[in-house]
Parts: structure tokens; sequence; C-alpha cells
């Protein structure tokens, strides 16, 4: 059954801790995305990575790290400098961007973060 | 890059069509539109895309003018299970950078009532 999957779905960090958010995709897909969301409001693209190796940030990096080692993996590590981390975060995978290509996204079911 | 301006919300009933209407005044010759439907604490999902003229799936229809500054989404015979954020990204495939398909706004929230 081909998709893409987050986990936890929920997660509680202390002050100062680092906590790392995961996320697969069998899709083979090449492409992957981090994206922010805060209530009532849209998706805030924070990394995303268009090949194994190598990521880009997003509008709001900032207090955040990823890694791509593997195709089918894309951690999310909200680290201590992140002081506002309480957020929903979504994962997304799609084709590679390449020229004409449609660029669809799909999407995980979301990991909740909430500060202790 | 393509900004893209929604309405914030829309109300309908159960049964009605529902037309959301998306201005991308800037788009370029390359873009794409698509559309995606988020309910509550999940991830969104792809419901259509275009490129000009009219599309159509088993779901929504998305009519494109021919000078492609605005899109409309439409939902034929709404349920309860309709209610949900639609967003509409409008962007090109190209490889690097901020692409407007990664730019998801704040979308419209439709509310369907009994």
């Amino acid at each position: 059954d081909g998709g893409i999957t987050q986990s936890p779905k929920y997660l509680f960090r202390k002050e100062g801790q680092n906590v790392t958010l995961s996320c697969e995709q069998n899709l083979n897909h090449d492409a992957m995305y981090w994206y922010r969301q805060d209530p009532g409001q849209g998706l805030r693209l924070i990394y995303y990575s268009q090949i194994v190796n190598d990521f880009q940030k997003g509008d709001i990096a900032e207090g955040y790290s990823v890694s791509r080692e593997k195709k089918e993996s894309f951690p999310l590590t909200v680290t201590s400098a992140q002081k506002n981390p309480t957020a929903f975060y979504l994962c997304a995978s799609s084709i590679a961007l390449e020229r004409g290509a449609k660029n669809i996204q799909y999407f995980g079911a979301g990991t909740r973060l909430s500060v202790l | 890059l393509a900004k893209t301006t929604q309405p914030i919300s829309m109300d309908s009933y159960e049964g009605q069509e529902v037309n959301i209407t998306c201005s991308h005044n800037n788009i370029a010759t390359n873009d794409y539109i698509t559309w995606y439907q988020q309910f509550p604490s999940q991830g969104p999902r792809f419901i259509i895309q275009g490129y000009k003229t009219k599309v159509t799936n088993e779901v929504a229809s998305l009519f494109i003018p021919a000078d492609r500054k605005s899109s409309t989404l439409s939902l034929p015979r709404v349920s309860l299970s309709d209610t949900a954020v639609y967003y509409c990204l409008v962007g090109t495939g190209r490889y690097g950078g901020s692409q407007g398909n990664l730019i998801f706004g704040k979308g419209t929230k439709l509310s369907v009532k009994p």
C-alpha cells in the first residue's frame, strides 16, 4: 500500500530539547517537503529536498534541520533554537521537480508537536 | 512568483453547487493551477489540476478562462463531508528556488450546512 508515513502522531518537547519527526515514503518520489501549520493558518514551507543528500531552506527554516540520506526518508529535527515549536507538522512528497512536471504533492497525516 | 487570492470563507447548503474562485494575475506561461482540500488535523489532499480551459474529474471541475488570470473550482452537489479548507496553488515544476506551487495561503474555508 503506497503512501507517506509520519510518526509519531503526537510529540511533546521539553524546553531545551531537540526532537526529531519521522517521514517515510514508498512512492518512489524524488522530492520531499516539510511544512508547518499553525491554527487557522495555511502551510509554511520549512525545508525541501529534490534528491538524496541535497536540501534547500524554505521560508521558515530557522530552528529546524533536516537530512536526506535515503530517498525514502526525510526526518525533521526541531532544535532548541526554535522558540515557538508548537504546531502541526506536515511532510509531503512529489515526483522530481523537472521542467514541465506537474508537481502534485502527497501528504502524510501529520505530527502535532507541543511544548511541555 | 505567482501569488494567489481566494475568499477566506464560504457557506453553502447540502446539494448546492459551490464555486470557489482564485485570482492569480501574474501567472507565468509555464504555471499550472492546482487545488487541494484539507480536513482538520489531516494533510492536504490533491483535488484537481489544470493549465487552461476546463478540467473535470470524479470530484470536481476546474474552469480556467483564456487569460488564465483566475480559476474557479466547482464542487457539484456538496455534502456535509465537503466541509474543509480549499487551497489554490499556482506554479511550475521547475527545479530550484521557492516555487509558487509550494506556497499554501490561508485557503478558503467552506462550511456546508444541512
